[in-house]
């Protein structure tokens, strides 16, 4: 089955600030999906992200917070930008595959 | 819109027990997927066990079964045996048919936390 390198696993960023997750797959998948999950709570989908277009964002998430980047069918990354408190979370990564889906071990994101 | 429902927050089973996990869909489709994730602390999404709408059968895998009751729209996971590593995050995740596109995006119930007595 596909696997997905997600980086960084963890991070601590400064309040105004920007990072970038990148999710690197070892095989090609169709469809790239992003993910919020705060601990031990359901995943909320952010964006669905395709090759060659742009990513469509889910209610209550825009462009301008959350660039996505999808380059090619192995890569993706998303950017949580001009960040306060309110976006520490965790963030996952998913891509679509033939037989399922394969998911990245998230990203846990504190904001100081 | 489809949606999930998993109405228990939490549960505990006393190693080597039975457990079942409940979770409820709504969707006005007749062909979909139905999926049970594990999550444990290491926060790795592991597909436990899947299953066609489309197929009467209940699908299962190894200690894991389902009870997929579509016209009541119910999808309950059962471990049995349960071991010490089955303690973990469950989700219930519903999926539209298998086609190319936005369909293909996973919607998850709330999820259950699930602990194991030794």
């Amino acid at each position: 089955s596909a696997v997905i390198s997600q980086k960084p696993s963890r991070d601590i960023c400064q309040r105004g600030t920007s990072l970038t997750i990148q999710c690197q797959v070892d095989s090609q998948v169709t469809m790239m999906f992003w993910y919020r999950q705060q601990p031990g709570q359901s995943l909320t989908l952010i964006a669905t992200a395709n090759q060659g277009s742009e990513a469509t964002y889910e209610s209550g998430f825009v462009i301008d917070k959350f660039p996505i980047s999808r380059p090619n069918l192995t890569f993706s990354t998303l950017t949580v930008s001009n960040m306060s408190p309110e976006d520490s979370s965790i963030y996952l990564c998913s891509g679509v595959l033939h037989y399922g889906y394969t998911f990245g071990s998230g990203t846990r994101l504190t904001v100081v | 819109a489809q949606t999930v429902t998993q109405s228990q927050p939490e549960m505990s089973v006393q190693e080597a027990e039975t457990v079942t996990l409940s979770c409820t869909y709504d969707t006005s489709e007749s062909d979909y997927y139905l999926f049970w994730y594990k999550q444990p602390p290491s926060r790795q999404m592991i597909l436990v066990i899947r299953q066609e709408a489309y197929k009467q059968q209940n699908a299962t895998e190894n200690r894991f079964s389902v009870n997929f009751q579509k016209a009541a729209k119910s999808f309950s996971l059962k471990i049995s045996d349960s071991q010490l590593g089955d303690a973990a995050m469950y989700f219930c995740a519903y999926r539209n048919h298998w086609k190319e596109g936005a369909n293909s995006k996973l919607t998850f119930g709330k999820g259950i936390t699930l602990s194991v007595r030794p």
